[in-house]
């Protein structure tokens, strides 16, 4: 087990709701990364937080929000939902010291279902 | 655009051999490259990290090699067993470490 949580475990929403995903980092992190992942591929990118800024985003659109809280949890928002955002969400949190690579400990993730 | 393959076709291999997946990336220079396991339902688990100036890398029975000039990583699990059996995704970083861009992933799995 990493340490970084992750809730819900799943979630069924219809086209066009909104939905909060929640991240519980690892203790002593400072950087939280949040992935989409559909059946079968990889994770995708989409943004980074460190230090409660938005630190690189990847190519989705600006209804993916983020937030990162000074006790280093983090949520992701996703407004209008559309049925391609079904899809398993990851957060991986790290401990950034300088720049570079640094391992990810990710989270279990949760299963959005978009009806 | 930036690519990243991996063989999506499941690596089937006997318990006792080596296994080796390959990572092939194009249009794209990475200063790092990683290996994760990801098993049914959970996150990926963290397994070597390799830097651009390293050929080669080894973890117990894990062993990584990054040639840039092939834009090619390889990953062999040596004496493989049946718990090995996981998906394997190769991941790059941006130079500033702050994006990782993952590989589709390859399934193994080591029969008894």
């Amino acid at each position: 087990e990493t340490g970084v949580t992750q809730s819900p475990t799943h979630l069924i929403k219809t086209r066009g709701q909104q939905v909060t995903l929640r991240c519980s980092s690892q203790s002593g992190h400072n950087t939280v990364s949040w992935y989409q992942q559909a059946l079968g591929q990889g994770p995708q990118f989409i943004f980074q937080y460190y230090r409660e800024e938005e630190n690189g985003r990847g190519n989705f659109p600006p209804r993916f929000s983020g937030l990162q809280f000074p006790n280093y949890s983090s949520e992701l928002n996703v407004n209008a939902l559309e049925l391609d955002d079904s899809a398993l969400y990851l957060c991986a949190s790290s401990l950034v010291q300088r720049q570079g690579a640094h391992e990810q400990f990710f989270g279990p993730g949760t299963r959005l279902t978009v009806l | 655009s930036q690519k990243i393959e991996q063989n999506s076709e499941a690596l089937n291999i006997q318990e006792g051999k080596t296994a080796t997946l390959t990572c092939n990336y194009t249009n794209y220079s990475p200063a790092y490259l990683q290996w994760y396991r990801q098993d049914p339902g959970r996150g990926p688990v963290f397994l070597l990290l390799i830097r651009e100036n390293e050929k080669e890398k080894r973890k117990e029975r894990l062993k990584v090699t990054f040639d840039t000039t092939l834009k090619q990583s390889l990953f062999h699990i040596t004496a493989s067993q049946p718990a090995d059996s996981a998906t394997y995704l190769c991941a790059l970083h941006n130079n500033a470490g702050n994006m990782l861009t993952f590989g589709g992933g390859t399934r193994l799995m080591v029969k008894p």
